[in-house]
């Protein structure tokens, strides 16, 4: 797999429900972000989680980190219509990179 | 983030004519970075320039693709001789500090274009 990549690559839930999207990576990382993109729009950072972590929250979100499995995951709890949306990580290598490597996302749907 | 700007929003254009992007980064922001985005895709990276200095340009396909970020105005994304691979949305993401490079960079809302 690719760095960076999400399962599942769709998701759908009602309303109030969890959920849950996975990244995986192949190569060791400095940071980890999850981005939002609604459909046709640009991308809103959501969480940076740093190697040296283990979990964050962030009001309905929570990220955790294994960096032994390279792998993170993002729960949205009590979802909303309006969490419907592309969900994307993004992972830099640090060492001099500065470049941000994006899996192909989730697609979130929330039914109402 | 509605600090980094990007025009046009939409961009149609025939086979062979030329594409020129740009990228009004935020208010005290020198850095900034070009990504693509094809459909059902995540972003791909292009470019990071300086004001005045393409840094890496690693993701740049090497013909027909060219960016610059002058001492004054907007970076530019241009895109020669357009064919329909390159339909995508192409995202610029501005920063302030090299420190800030993959933790604080704000991204525009995209230009997609259309080759037809």
């Amino acid at each position: 797999s690719q760095q960076g990549e999400e399962d599942p690559q769709a998701l759908s839930i009602q309303e109030g429900e969890n959920a849950t999207m996975n990244c995986s990576y192949k190569t060791s990382i400095n940071n980890l972000q999850w981005y939002r993109q609604n459909s046709g729009r640009g991308l809103v950072h959501l969480i940076l989680i740093r190697s040296n972590e283990r979990e964050k929250h962030s009001g309905r979100l929570r990220v955790t980190l294994d960096t032994s499995k390279k792998s993170s995951s993002l729960l949205i709890t009590a979802s909303r219509a309006a969490d419907t949306a592309s969900y994307f990580c993004a992972t830099d290598s640090g060492a001099g990179s500065y470049q941000l490597t994006f899996g192909k996302g989730t697609k979130l749907s929330v039914i109402p | 983030n509605a600090g980094v700007m990007q025009n046009p929003r939409h961009l149609v254009r025939r086979r062979g004519q030329e594409a020129r992007l740009r990228c009004s980064p935020m208010k005290g922001h020198s850095h900034v970075y070009w990504y693509r985005q094809l459909p059902e895709e995540g972003l791909k990276f292009m470019v990071y320039l300086q004001k005045e200095n393409i840094i890496d340009e690693s993701g740049m396909p090497k013909e027909r693709f060219s960016a610059e970020f002058p001492k004054e105005g907007p970076s530019i994304l241009r895109i020669q001789q357009v064919v329909r691979g390159d339909s995508a949305a192409y995202f610029c993401a501005s920063f302030g500090t090299v420190a800030q490079a993959n933790t604080e960079a704000f991204f525009g809302q995209g230009t997609r274009l259309t080759v037809v």
